[in-house]
């Protein structure tokens, strides 16, 4: 299994320019998320899905859609790109029977960072 | 809201112990967790242990957790230059798969 993959790793975009951070996982996990990571904040939940059709809004939603239209993949998009979203976006997945059951190990994929300028 | 604190920096010897803090405010998390995560890459889990636990241990990896104080940590014996790395403490709140993650510490191991 290839587990989480994001592409690309690294981006430069100008402000006002829109791009989508691709993310896919193989081991048909139901629950897809993503985070952005910033120096001395941890990781802050932007959007997540809990299902093919299903998502929901996080922590810091604003400037970002995304959407998901099979298990494996949950693209993040951002529409008119920011200098305050220059950071290093994760996305994660991880399986459960039961929202909010057990575990819920995360597994992340190994980040992109963006630049906007 | 819930928040998840952790001390910015730590640095120890190779060869010593490390621990690694962390606070949390919400007395309903059911799980809590401690990742890692090396240059330029993403967050690999380390361990987790349940709320109802007060110690889980798996080989050099010690996590204590005081729930009336809302304090967890991490024990690294033996502590290697491999070692070094950014470590996460995060919680998971009943109902929720989101975590909220700490802003993470990182560890330095000096030769």
């Amino acid at each position: 299994n290839a587990g989480v993959t994001q592409t690309p790793k690294f981006q430069v975009l100008k402000t006002g320019q829109s791009m989508t951070l691709q993310c896919a996982q193989d081991m048909n996990h139901e629950y897809m998320s993503w985070y952005r990571q910033d120096p001395g904040m941890g990781l802050r939940l932007i959007h997540y899905s809990v299902g093919a059709g299903i998502t929901d809004q996080g922590e810091v939603p604003n400037g970002y859609n995304v959407s998901r239209s099979t298990t494996e993949d949950f693209p993040l998009r951002l529409l008119s790109a920011a200098p305050s979203q220059t950071s290093v976006y994760f996305c994660a997945s991880s399986y459960s029977t039961l929202a909010g059951v057990g575990a819920d190990t995360q597994y992340f994929g190994p980040g992109t960072r963006l630049t906007v300028l | 809201g819930e928040d998840v604190e952790q001390s910015l920096f730590l640095s120890v010897r190779e060869g010593d112990s490390s621990v690694i803090n962390c606070t949390y405010t919400d007395s309903s998390s059911t799980y809590l967790y401690w990742y890692k995560q090396e240059p330029g890459a993403g967050l690999q889990l380390l361990t987790y242990i349940f709320s109802n636990m007060d110690m889980k241990q798996d080989q050099r990896l010690t996590v204590l957790l005081n729930k009336k104080d809302k304090h967890l940590s991490l024990r690294i014996a033996d502590t290697q230059t491999g070692d070094s790395a950014i470590y996460f403490c995060a919680e998971k709140e009943p109902g929720r798969r989101a975590l909220t993650f700490g802003s993470g510490t990182r560890l330095q191991v000096q030769p």
